[in-house]
């Protein structure tokens, strides 16, 4: 069985302060990892993604995460919050075709 | 919307009644998804179809019926015997490989 675990329901950080939603995960094999982002009463979309290659990975709008296999994590960050980044992010894994998304974290960036 | 167009945005019902949810996508992909996302939870996989006249159950089929005719349409039914209804239905494609590409979501109330 496969699982991710989002530790935070919700994290607040003033506007031009460092970020990070955390994110760990389980599973037998070597996963694809995923950051989606999701807007009020809007779908999913993707922000990152870990494939295979440099445990660094940089995604949209500034985003980045690590990908840290001996801790099984996957946390996202951003050196400095803007306002719009304020929404609810999902970590996810795929395994041989199976994707498994945690339960969101909802960010608040406050000015 | 990752060529996945999902209609009507919102949908209200009378309990016990059957409702159809549409998901179209343009882009000629094999595969289709349908999630249930509820406050808190994250999403959960309903149905899954990787072929025309084919699909499969995922972890909370129950209450729900799906078609697959043809290749561009993936209807999802939320029948009465869904006992919590109420929720945010996302239907999602995967790109040439993960990740997954959502719809815009349609938004079902049962009352």
């Amino acid at each position: 069985a496969q699982s991710v675990a989002q530790p935070e329901d919700q994290v607040n950080v003033a506007e031009g302060n460092p970020l990070t939603v955390k994110c760990t995960y389980s599973v037998s094999g070597n996963p694809y990892l995923f950051w989606y982002v999701q807007y009020p009463n809007r779908g999913l979309q993707v922000l990152l993604k870990y494939i295979t290659g440099d445990n660094l990975v940089k995604g949209s709008y500034g985003f980045e995460a690590e990908f840290n296999k001996s801790q099984t994590s996957f946390h996202l960050k951003k050196p400095s919050a803007l306002v719009s980044d304020s929404a609810l992010y999902f970590c996810a894994l795929t395994n041989a075709g199976k994707s498994t998304f945690g339960d969101g974290t909802t960010l608040t960036v406050k000015p | 919307d990752g060529g996945i167009t999902q209609s009507p945005k919102y949908l209200f019902r009378k309990e016990g009644q059957n409702v159809t949810l549409s998901c179209e996508q343009n882009l000629n992909h094999d595969a289709m998804y349908w999630y249930r996302q509820d406050p808190g939870q994250g999403l959960r996989l309903i149905y899954y179809s990787q072929i025309v006249n084919d699909f499969q159950k995922g972890d909370i089929a129950e209450g729900y019926s799906v078609s697959r005719e043809k290749k561009e349409s993936f209807p999802l039914t939320v029948t009465s015997a869904q006992k919590n209804p109420t929720a945010f239905y996302l239907c999602a494609r995967p790109a040439s490989g993960p990740p997954l590409h959502f719809g815009n979501g349609t938004r079902l109330t049962v009352t």
